[in-house]
C-alpha cells in the first residue's frame, strides 16, 4: 500500500530535549516536505526536499533541522525545542510533474513543556 | 508569492444541501490544484486532483472545476450529508522556477452538516 509514514503519532517533551520525528515513503517519491498546523495559521512548510542530499527552507524552518540521505527518508530535527513549537506537523511527499498528487502522513502531535 | 485563499472561511447547512467551496490563488503559474479532507486533529485524505490543463474532475458526489486564468476553483459537494463534516483545505502546485513543485495551501473551509 502506497503511503507516508510518520512516528510517533503522539510525543510530549520537554524544552530543550532534542528529538527527531521520522517520515518515511514507499512510492519512490523524490520531493518531501515537512508542514506544521497551527489554529488561525493554517499549513506552512518547514523545510523541503526535491532529491537525495538536496534541502531547503520553506516559510518557517527556524528552530528545526532536516536530512535526505535516502530517498524515501526525511527526518524532522528538532535541537532545542520550545514551547512555541507546540504543533500538529505533517510530512507529504510526491513525484514532480504536472499529475503528481501530494500524500500525506497521519500527523505527529508535539507538545513542548 | 503564491497565495491561496478560501471563502467561506466556515459553513454550516442542513443535511441534502448542494454545496459550493470556493478557492482562489494569485499565481497562475500552478502544476495542479489539489483538494483535501481533514477531520479534527486527523490528516489530510486527498479528495481530488486537477491538472493544470483541465477543467473539472468528478469523484461520486464531490465535482471540482479549476479556471486557471482566473485564479479560481470551486469544490461542489452534492446531496451533503453528516459525515462530509470536515475541513476542506485547497491547495496548489507551483510551476514556478524558484518555488518548482511546492505546495501552498489555502486555511481550510470549515463544513458542518446537520440532520
Amino acid at each position: 500500500e502506497a503511503q507516508v509514514t510518520q512516528n510517533p503519532r503522539y510525543l510530549i517533551t520537554v524544552t530543550g530535549k532534542k528529538l527527531t520525528v521520522t517520515c518515511s515513503q514507499n512510492m519512490n517519491h523524490e520531493y518531501m516536505s515537512w508542514y506544521r498546523q497551527d489554529p488561525g495559521l493554517g499549513l506552512r512548510q518547514i523545510y523541503y526536499s526535491m532529491n537525495v542530499e538536496v534541502t531547503d527552507k520553506g516559510d518557517v524552518p527556524e528552530g528545526y533541522k532536516v536530512s535526505r540521505k535516502e530517498k524515501r527518508n526525511f527526518p524532522l530535527i528538532l535541537e532545542s525545542p520550545s514551547p512555541n513549537q507546540t504543533s500538529l506537523y505533517f510530512c507529504a511527499s510526491s513525484l514532480l510533474g504536472v499529475n503528481t498528487e501530494a500524500f500525506f502522513g497521519q500527523g505527529t502531535r508535539l507538545t513542548v513543556v | 508569492k503564491q497565495e491561496v485563499t478560501q471563502i467561506p472561511a466556515a459553513l454550516s447547512v442542513p443535511e441534502g444541501e448542494n454545496l459550493v467551496l470556493n478557492c482562489s490563488f494569485t499565481d497562475s503559474a500552478i502544476y495542479n490544484l489539489q483538494w483535501f479532507r481533514q477531520d479534527p486533529g486527523k490528516g489530510l485524505t486527498s479528495l481530488l486532483l486537477i491538472q493544470s490543463s483541465q477543467r473539472e474532475q468528478t469523484s461520486g458526489r464531490l465535482n471540482a472545476s479549476l479556471d486557471k486564468s482566473s485564479g479560481r476553483s470551486t469544490l461542489y459537494i452534492a446531496a451533503s450529508q453528516p459525515g462530509d463534516s470536515a475541513t476542506y483545505l485547497c491547495a496548489v502546485r507551483s510551476d514556478r522556477g524558484s518555488t518548482l513543485g511546492r505546495l501552498y495551501f489555502g486555511r481550510g473551509t470549515q463544513l458542518t452538516v446537520w440532520p
